[in-house]
């Protein structure tokens, strides 16, 4: 039983440059959610799908970041002209429904370092 | 917005002894969702117990119970007979029905068993 993957587990980018993180969800969930944490804080949530739709996108950081989850399984976080504040780590987790009973397992993170 | 405020940064506890990690919350909701995740060293995080806020009984997962007091606001964590495999960052996090289900996390607090 595989968990939630998520890939590269590291990236260093330069200020500037855009950068793709992936999620591999557990396969049958249909929720996924992308969260991050910076240092010393707890995972702040960003965004998440139902299937292929994205149903909650306002509290993406600004507009330089996007996510998509083209066919319900893998997603993908885009940031765009990444700053040094972008530095965290990026979460995943995925769940079978939304719901307070339906456990949202987390994947190891993609940990982004922007010089 | 909902805030979660966990107080205590850095906590140990010798091995077979009890601990208890605090967490305070800040709502208008009535109904909620409160739970308490594990981040142990360089892994992946987990559920360990969770509780609604219309159940007047505590919530207990074997070593873990916890101690909700919902007129103040209060949902601490209890460990009984700490194991080395205990340390790890322990986030308290709020969820809300209609908010997609996402988590609301504290800052967390690192528990460092010792033996």
């Amino acid at each position: 039983d595989t968990g939630v993957s998520q890939d590269p587990r590291h990236k260093i980018t330069k200020r500037g440059q855009n950068v793709t993180f992936r999620c591999d969800p557990i396969s049958e969930h249909n929720r996924l959610y992308w969260y991050r944490q910076t240092l010393g804080q707890g995972p702040e949530f960003l965004t998440y799908f139902q299937n292929e739709a994205q149903l909650e996108k306002s509290r993406l950081l600004s507009d330089r970041f996007s996510a998509e989850r083209p066919k319900g399984s893998f997603s993908t976080l885009e940031i765009q002209r990444t700053e040094q504040g972008d530095s965290a780590m990026y979460l995943c987790a995925s769940s079978f429904g939304g719901g307070p009973y339906n456990e949202q397992f987390f994947g190891p993170g993609t940990r982004l370092t922007v010089l | 917005a909902q805030t979660v405020t966990q107080s205590q940064p850095e906590m140990s506890v010798q091995e077979a002894e009890t601990v208890t990690l605090s967490c305070t919350y800040d709502t208008s909701e009535s109904n909620y969702y409160l739970f308490w995740y594990k981040q142990p060293p360089s892994r992946q995080m987990i559920l360990v117990i969770r509780q609604e806020a219309y159940k007047q009984q505590n919530a207990t997962e074997n070593r873990f119970s916890v101690n909700f007091q919902k007129a103040a606001k209060s949902f601490s964590l209890k460990i009984s007979d700490s194991q080395l495999g205990d340390t790890a960052m322990y986030f308290c996090a709020f969820m809300k029905p209609n908010s997609g289900y996402a988590l609301n996390f504290g800052k967390g607090t690192s528990l460092l068993v010792t033996p």
